[in-house]
């Protein structure tokens, strides 16, 4: 089977850094994506990895390890406009292109 | 960037009718388009893939003749959810791949469908 695994909720305070991390199994592995989502809104894409190591786009960024089915989204100078959604999707191509999302990782940011 | 949009953003219907649901590539040709579903505090649940002029993929546990998919040219995909009932009342979200990229996905902005 395939599943996804983040944490539910992380709290933390503005200016401050945070990891939210992700586990996954998975077949026909492609690659692992960050997605932000606001409350009422659509996705967003943050970020995407398909080979191991660090990822950086501005404030965040994307760390993949495939020998270890383990990423991490790491945020830095938080901003209370953080405050959101974001999910973890494996990308696996197994007759056919898909993409599995976590069940998200609520992230409050707090003055 | 590629835009993708959904019409319509939000629908009331009442129980037992149909609602159509349209997905359209701006600026791009979409060669494969993804819906989702996504219920209050839930993650995203894909339903189904469609590929142009052919038949969409259904995910283990959609009925495909609940939700019918028509993916009917590179730009537009549609979702139908036919007799709906207010179990199906979610946040419906479709994305799209030009084909080049096949692990990018532009997201629409979503349809909140809600029966009564």
């Amino acid at each position: 089977g395939q599943s996804l695994e983040q944490p539910s909720e992380v709290t933390a305070v503005e200016g401050a850094i945070v990891q939210i991390n992700c586990t996954y199994q998975t077949s026909g592995f492609y690659g692992l994506s960050w997605y932000q989502q606001h409350d009422g809104g659509a996705p967003t894409f943050l970020s995407y990895n398909a080979l191991d190591g660090l990822e950086e786009t501005g404030r965040f960024s994307s760390f993949l390890s495939r020998s270890d089915s383990y990423g991490y989204l790491l945020l830095q100078e938080l901003q209370m406009k953080d405050s959101a959604s974001y999910f973890c999707a494996v990308s696996r191509n197994t007759g056919g292109f898909k993409t599995i999302f976590g069940a998200g990782t609520r992230l409050f940011v707090k003055a | 960037g590629a835009v993708v949009s959904q019409h319509p953003s939000w629908v009331i219907c009442k129980s037992g009718t149909s609602v159509k649901i349209e997905c359209r590539s701006l600026d791009f040709q979409a060669t494969t388009m993804f819906w989702y579903r996504q219920f209050p505090k839930q993650s995203l649940m894909l339903m189904a893939t469609s590929n142009e002029g052919s038949k969409a993929t259904y995910e283990q546990g959609v009925e495909k003749d609940k939700f019918l998919i028509n993916h009917a040219s590179l730009t537009l995909s549609t979702l139908t959810v036919t007799s709906a009932h207010p179990e199906d009342s979610s946040f419906y979200i479709c994305s799209a791949s030009d084909g080049h990229h096949t692990d990018t996905q532009y997201f629409g902005p979503g349809t909140r469908l809600t029966v009564l």
